[in-house]
């Protein structure tokens, strides 16, 4: 059985830091591409990342210099260290599998990070 | 980047009734779009892969068309179910963006 769980998550100061991790079971991190994918309370899902299975990653504009996305295949944990964080990260962070029609076919429970002071 | 206008935001219908939500991308994306449904508190749910895959063990009554910009996502019948956001995702040059969601509720 496929599945994905986050945790890492709480609360921290702007300007912090903070690792996610995702540990999953049922397939291996490294011959799939996974991605994270977060949601701020009461709005909408926004991609934030993604590494494949060759080890490239990318990122969302938002995120773009201050979140890196990693991974240890010995372990098959999917990690998001984030930092410089600000009010705005605040949210829900999900990790999800990439599917080979280029959507997410499963997800994780979610993370709550809350960014205040 | 690429971005999604789903509309409409929150849609009012009764069990039974047919529900459609459109997509539009800024630009064209080919196939490559998906729709989810999510609960309250609950992680989303691949519906609809490539257009208009249906993902195994979805009920048939969901179903999605469309290609290039333009997209639509269709409940034939609502159940009790099914009230709950949906949200199309669109991928492009390994970069994925979400439309906005629509929220389906109790008429």
């Amino acid at each position: 059985e496929v599945q994905l769980v986050e945790s890492g998550g709480g609360l921290i100061q702007p300007g912090g830091s903070l690792r996610l991790s995702c540990a999953v079971s049922g397939f291996t991190v490294s011959t799939n591409y996974i991605n994270w994918v977060r949601q701020a309370p009461g709005k909408g899902l926004e991609w934030v990342s993604v590494i494949f299975s060759g080890g490239s990653t990318n990122y969302a504009d938002s995120v773009k210099g201050r979140f890196t996305i990693s991974r240890d295949n010995s372990k098959n944990i999917l990690y998001l260290q984030m930092n410089s964080l600000r009010a705005e990260d605040t949210a829900v962070y999900y990790c999800a599998r990439g599917s080979s029609g280029w959507a997410f076919d499963h997800w994780g429970q979610g993370s709550l990070v809350t960014v205040s002071s | 980047d690429i971005q999604m206008t789903q509309s409409p935001s929150t849609l009012s219908a009764s069990v039974g009734d047919r529900v459609t939500i459109t997509c539009r991308a800024s630009q064209s994306i080919g196939g490559w779009l998906a729709w989810y449904q999510q609960k309250p508190g609950k992680a989303p749910k691949l519906l609809i892969y490539k257009a208009s895959s249906l993902e195994s063990g979805v009920p048939s009554r969901f179903s999605g068309s469309g290609s290039g910009t333009e997209f639509t996502f269709t409940i034939s019948s609502l159940q009790a179910d099914d009230f709950a956001s949906y949200y199309c995702q669109q991928y492009s040059s390994y970069s994925w963006t979400f439309g906005q969601g629509t929220k389906v509720e109790i008429k």
